[in-house]
């Protein structure tokens, strides 16, 4: 099993749409949590840290169920420019040595 | 100007050949990383590392060396490159403030394809 897995979609949405994609972790120790926005054959961009309590910043919330172990973002009232690939990091401190591990990237896809 | 800077932004070369790519950051971070990215398996650490003194292998350090020159700049070489590390590769930073909670910071990237 991969130690950080997301679907890799592509989720085809209408704009206007909330869409919400999950990403699972395998090691219980994980202690921080990210989402990046990386467009195509760019860089990713981080889109903002998870928090314990679920955060949120205006049209994505992020939440975190430690007990499932997986993250989760939100995107309601989705525009054509969120079309990009997003990547889930989670950093575990299992050797010490403060890796973030990345998914896949699940790729969101957003019509007119 | 980019606070993480990536050179060559693109490069060709040929079986064989060596090859450096550079990483300068302004960012004043203590932490820096190489990553590849090919398509369907996203980013694959090569190599990190946390001070000028310390470098540590990543998941996929075989073919590739590094080279920390100061805190500012964080180099990769492919002694001899083989068509297979033909892939977008990204330098990344990331601050040391005693938490996990400090995200990183990706430079533009360089595309890399070796014939």
């Amino acid at each position: 099993r991969k130690e950080v897995e997301q679907d890799p979609g592509p989720f085809n949405v209408p704009e206007g749409a909330t869409v919400a994609f999950n990403c699972t972790y395998s090691n219980s120790a994980s202690q921080s949590f990210f989402w990046y926005r990386q467009d195509c054959r760019k860089e990713p961009k981080l889109l903002m840290s998870v928090y314990s309590s679920g955060n949120e910043d205006g049209r994505f919330t992020a939440q975190l169920n430690r007990a499932s172990q997986y993250i989760s973002l939100l995107i309601r009232d989705s525009k054509l420019s969120d079309s990009a690939t997003y990547l889930c990091a989670v950093n575990t401190q299992g050797d010490s040595s403060y890796k973030l591990i990345f998914g896949s990237g699940t790729r969101l896809l957003v019509r007119p | 100007d980019a606070d993480v800077t990536q050179t060559p932004r693109n490069r060709i070369t040929k079986t064989g050949k060596r090859i450096m790519l550079e990483c300068s950051q302004t960012k004043g971070h203590d932490r820096m990383y190489w990553y590849r990215q090919d398509p369907g398996l996203g980013l694959q650490l090569i190599y990190y590392s946390f001070d000028v003194k310390d470098i540590n292998k990543g998941e996929i350090s075989d073919g590739y060396s590094v080279s920390r020159q100061a805190q500012a700049k964080f180099s990769l070489s492919l002694e001899s490159a083989i068509p297979n590390q033909t892939a977008l590769y990204f330098c990344a930073t990331s601050d040391l403030k005693g938490t996990l909670n400090q995200p990183q910071h990706f430079g533009d990237g360089t595309r890399l394809s070796i014939l």
